[in-house]
């Protein structure tokens, strides 16, 4: 069974398209995270859930809007997509919601913008 | 926002070597975890230590966090290839926001 899943696995689109990208976690969790992963590899947060409630939005574009339907779901939707999104985004989850939660990953959507 | 740096970058060994990978910060973590990340996955979380001189082995891979609680460093014994891999020191500067360090990209070569 599959902790937390991610979809798509690979993403290829155009500048200035709109992209969705969904993460699902049957973990109980209920914190989820979206990361961006960029082409050096340093893992960098971008929002925080709990409980369907926003609790961290680091300096992301506004383009960018997280949404969770629910505790098991965060989906990610980016608008007017620009060559610096293309990375790889993560999502996850935990359980705890203080100190250095243990954090499940999902396998990463590679998203290419060209 | 806490800055974790890591070294060695890259880590290129023979299989049977030891290595040691470091995370320093200029500030006090709460607490620190260890992940591995493999190719085309997420991270996997590996250990987190708490108190400042703790020491935790998970097998081959001995995680030391530093006396003033502002360093730690994974020590490998007799790598394997299975090791290959990005590892990542992670800790938390606030409610729920993890901060990951800058990562050492381990190869081990048979």
């Amino acid at each position: 069974d599959t902790a937390v899943s991610q979809t798509p696995k690979y993403l290829v689109t155009q500048m200035g398209n709109d992209k969705s990208i969904k993460c699902e976690q049957n973990l109980g969790h209920d914190t989820m995270y979206w990361y961006k992963q960029d082409s050096k590899k340093f893992l960098k947060i971008m929002f925080s859930y709990n409980n369907k409630e926003l609790i961290i939005n680091e300096t992301v574009p506004n383009r960018f809007s997280p949404k969770s339907p629910d505790k098991a779901h965060l989906n990610l939707h980016i608008n007017s997509l620009e060559l610096g999104d293309s990375a790889v985004y993560f999502c996850a989850s935990s359980r705890r919601t203080g100190g250095n939660p243990e954090q499940y990953f999902g396998p990463g959507t590679r998203l290419t913008v060209t | 926002t806490q800055l974790l740096e890591q070294s060695p970058q890259f880590l290129s060994i023979q299989e049977g070597e030891n290595l040691t990978v470091y995370c320093n910060s200029s500030s006090v973590f709460s607490s620190l975890q260890w992940y591995r990340q493999e190719p085309g996955e997420g991270p996997v979380l590996l250990v987190t230590v708490v108190t400042g001189g703790e020491v935790k082995k998970l097998k081959r891979l001995t995680f030391q966090f530093g006396d003033a609680r502002k360093d730690s460093s994974l020590h490998i014994t007799a790598a394997q290839p299975g090791d290959t891999g990005l590892y990542l020191c992670a800790s938390s500067g606030g409610y729920q926001k993890v901060t990951f360090g800058t990562g050492t990209k381990l190869q081990v070569i048979p």
